[in-house]
């Protein structure tokens, strides 16, 4: 099967500008997560749904950054306007968890999206 | 909130050696699940071994394995004969139970495996 799909790979712009990035789930796959990679850290969590609802927007600095998932299944992240700390890579994942025969809970990462902030 | 802590930010070993990684945590929960994910140079994330918390068997994938601890708060991951490609950083990761299965990472250790 097709793996978790993101777009642009690559994104540079300048502070105060705006971006946009593209993630595509597994097929069938009901819960979709987006985090955020800083150089030299762990992963950290931006916003999970599940379906086309969102569970957790705790960590999501929402003055800047929002993000749906259209029909519960391609999600958009955004973020306007950005800012040089926002340099970083964008990783989504999903699983297959929240599907009524499917318990498990792993996850499955696309290749990420790399922002450079200028 | 759950923590996580890779005490080691880098390690080395040499082809065909074993390594071991460590990793401990910071939880009042009691249900829980932990992975070790590798992230290879400018390659994606991918899910090396996971441990539910109510199993005491250690889990094992081919190469590697983990020592789990789950009153001293430790999960170890040991890659025995070593192979070039296992370089990459390696993520060790926890995920409550019934908190939507978001993963919660470490900030990661760097291995280098050399000829």
């Amino acid at each position: 099967e097709a793996g978790v799909a993101q777009s642009p790979r690559y994104k540079i712009i300048e502070k105060r500008q705006s971006v946009a990035f593209w993630c595509n789930p597994i097929s069938g796959h009901a819960t979709l997560y987006w985090y955020q990679q800083i150089l030299g850290q762990g992963p950290k969590l931006l916003i999970q749904f599940q379906n086309n609802g969102v569970v957790d927007d705790s960590q999501l600095p929402k003055d800047r950054f929002s993000a749906e998932r259209l029909k519960g299944v391609d999600s958009t992240l955004k973020i306007q306007p950005a800012k040089l700390e926002d340099s970083a890579v964008y990783l989504c994942a999903s699983s297959p968890f929240g599907l009524a025969d499917k318990l498990t809970y792993e996850q499955y990462f696309g290749p990420g999206t790399r922002l450079t902030v200028t | 909130a759950q923590t996580v802590t890779q005490s080691q930010p880098e390690m080395s070993v040499q082809e065909a050696e074993t390594v071991t990684l460590s990793c401990t945590y910071d939880t009042s929960e009691s249900n829980y699940y932990l992975f070790w994910y590798k992230q290879p140079p400018s390659r994606q994330m991918i899910l090396v071994i996971r441990q539910e918390a109510y199993k005491q068997q250690n889990a094992t994938e081919n190469r590697f394995s983990v020592n789990f601890q789950k009153a001293a708060k430790s999960f170890s991951l040991k890659i025995s004969d070593s192979q070039l490609g296992d370089t990459a950083m390696y993520f060790c990761a926890f995920m409550k139970q019934n908190s939507g299965y978001a993963l919660n990472f470490g900030k990661g250790t760097s291995l280098l495996v050399t000829p």
